[in-house]
Order: structure tokens, then sequence, then C-alpha cells
């Protein structure tokens, strides 16, 4: 059964990058058609898509954070990834890793983010 | 970018009553490109729907969806305990794929 897993810092300072990887576990990571996707959820607020990635490497951001972010592939390990740089506190959110390229089958349970010094 | 806004904020209702929700589009959504998920507290989103009316794999069917355009529906013909959640549709017909406000739908 297809699982997802966030992993990364809890607590982040401002201007820093944040780094944060997705292992995906039981099911193959290089199926055709499966894209591999980030969305995040300030307290309180509403979802934002950041990114999605096949395992080519491919990817599709978000233009409202595109200059900032970077996601990459891990084949052999089985993971994806996400970097976000010079974060400010509105970046403070719930980062969830998820399957889709339109939309999302299957979420992790999410790993909170918060920036502040 | 395509704004969805969702209404009601708040819907409170009983177990056993249908519930309503409803989702506008700031543009047409193409090819009723619309998702809608459920997220309870705590929990990551499960997607519920999908193409604006397909259930996704394992949703009841007391969940269904319909609409088109810029006008979309989520209904629940009878509230069981487990669906007083948040809901949230989800359009992916342009990038980027952006998310309603959400509607709860908690109980009377």
């Amino acid at each position: 059964q297809l699982q997802l897993q966030e992993s990364g810092p809890g607590l982040v300072k401002p201007s820093e990058t944040l780094s944060l990887t997705c292992s995906v576990s039981g099911h193959s990571f290089t199926c055709s058609g499966c894209y591999w996707g980030w969305i995040r959820q300030p307290p309180g607020k509403e979802l934002e898509w950041i990114g999605t990635i096949y395992h080519t490497g491919r990817t599709y951001y978000n233009p409202s954070l595109e200059s900032r972010v970077l996601m990459s592939v891990n084949p052999s390990e089985n993971h994806f990834s996400l970097k976000l740089r010079s974060l400010t506190a509105t970046d403070t959110a719930m980062y969830y890793c998820a399957l889709g390229l339109w939309y999302f089958n299957l979420w992790g349970r999410g790993t909170l983010v918060t920036v502040s010094s | 970018e395509i704004v969805l806004t969702q209404s009601p904020g708040t819907l409170s209702l009983s177990p056993g009553e249908r519930a309503t929700l409803s989702c506008r589009a700031s543009q047409s959504v193409t090819h009723s490109y619309l998702a809608w998920y459920q997220q309870k507290p705590g929990q990551a989103p499960r997607l519920l729907i999908y193409g604006a009316s397909s259930r996704a794999t394992g949703i009841p069917d007391r969940f269904s969806g319909s609409g088109s355009g810029t006008d979309f529906t989520l209904t629940i013909s009878r509230l069981e305990p487990e669906d007083f959640a948040v809901y949230y549709c989800q359009q992916y017909s342009t990038s980027p794929r952006t998310f309603g406000q959400g509607t709860k739908v908690e109980i009377k």
C-alpha cells in the first residue's frame, strides 16, 4: 500500500533555506504516470500548491513561488525533495507531499514548519 | 489564476441530513477539472471527487459532485458522524492549481 512520509526540520530561521524530503513506500517511485507534489497550508488558511515533479526530474512550479523553489528526485532511494529559500514568517505552514499531477490522490501526514528566529 | 470561492463558510447540520456545498470559480474551469477533498482535524486531506463528479476509490456513494463552468456542488446525501469535517475544492484546468478556502460542516 502506497504511503508517503515527510521529514525535515520543524523550525527554521528567516532568510534560511527549508529542506524537506518525502519518502515513498509500498509502490514504485518511478511508475508511469506517477507525479509527486508538495502542497502547504498555513495555520487556519487554505491549501497552496507548491509544485510537482516527475521521476525524470521534470518540474511544474507555482509561479508565485517559482523563484524560491527547487524540487528534486532520488529514485534510487525512493524519495523526492523540496527546497524553499529566503524564508519569511509567511512560509510557516504544514507541508504535505502527495501523489498526483493535476489533483492529489494520496497525501502524507504532513510536517509542520515554523519560520522564526 | 483561478480563484475559487466556497460557500457557506460553515454549515451546521445534524446526522442524517443532506449537505450541499458550493464552489464558484472566477473563470470557467474547463473540462470540469475540479476536485473535492475532505480534511479532518490533524489529518491530511483525502480526495473525494475528481473531474467534478467521479468518486475516488473507496469513497461512499453518499458523496456526489456536480457542476460545470464556474459553478460546482458537492452533495452529501445523508450525513454520517464521520462526515463532519472541512471540505475543499481544487481546480486543475489551469496552472497554478488552486484551492478554495474551505467549508466546515459541523454538528448542529
